[in-house]
């Protein structure tokens, strides 16, 4: 069965500071995608970063940065240098060959000043 | 450029009413998703339109649910006699196509309350 694990229903990280949240799937196939969104209060899923399974090096997008053990079955997001504007519901999705995008339940992340 | 819009934004429902959820995609992308998310978890996929074709309709929880894309552009998800397990945020997203790592762009979402 696919399923995404994410461990950490909340977690808390001082301004200017790095934070990973943590991410485990799982899938027999072979080719996949995984993804992190993040979802202000407002509601809005927004965008991140995206793995391909057959991608050799980390994605990385600005201050996120996507640490991708294949072999762990783990991708998990790394935020750089914590902004306020961070402190948001964050979600881990993978995709295979189907229509389906698969979502963990998610981490909240709150920034403090 | 505009984004994904739904409408309406929150609806109440009374148990045994019927809602329609609308979703407008980008413009030009050809594929579009329904998810639900139920407070506090991540979204589930309910279904899947390439253009005006309904591909994949696994995720819909009951045959009173029911979505359709009839120009493939526009996309309405019908909720027939709601019940109170209907209560969730409805997320429309679309894509350009329909690659494994092509990029999803979501709505705000309809917040659905059935009391």
């Amino acid at each position: 069965a696919q399923k995404i694990t994410q461990t950490q229903p909340g977690m808390f990280v001082q301004e200017k500071e790095a934070v990973t949240l943590d991410c485990t799937y799982d899938t027999s196939d072979q080719s996949y995608g995984l993804f992190w969104y993040k979802q202000p209060s407002s509601g809005e899923m927004i965008f991140l970063i995206y793995q391909g399974s057959y991608d050799e090096q980390n994605a990385t997008e600005g201050r996120y940065s996507l640490n991708f053990q294949k072999a762990r079955k783990s991708a998990n997001l790394v935020i750089s240098a914590s902004q306020l504007g961070d402190s948001a519901m964050y979600f881990c999705a993978m995709k295979t060959g189907g229509f389906k995008t698969i979502f963990g339940a998610g981490t909240r992340l709150f920034v403090k000043a | 450029g505009a984004g994904v819009s739904q409408s309406p934004r929150y609806k109440v429902a009374k148990r045994g009413q019927d809602v329609a959820l609308r979703c407008d995609p980008i413009s030009g992308h050809v594929s579009l998703f329904w998810y639900q998310q139920a407070l506090g978890q991540g979204p589930e996929f309910l279904t899947y339109f390439q253009n005006e074709a309904q591909l994949d309709k696994s995720g819909l929880p009951s045959d009173r649910f029911f979505a359709e894309r009839p120009e493939g552009s526009v996309s309405t998800l019908k909720i027939q006699r709601t019940q109170q397990e209907d209560s969730a945020v409805y997320l429309c997203a679309s894509s350009l196509y329909q690659r494994e790592q092509e990029t999803q762009y979501f709505g705000p979402g309809t917040r659905l309350l059935v009391l």
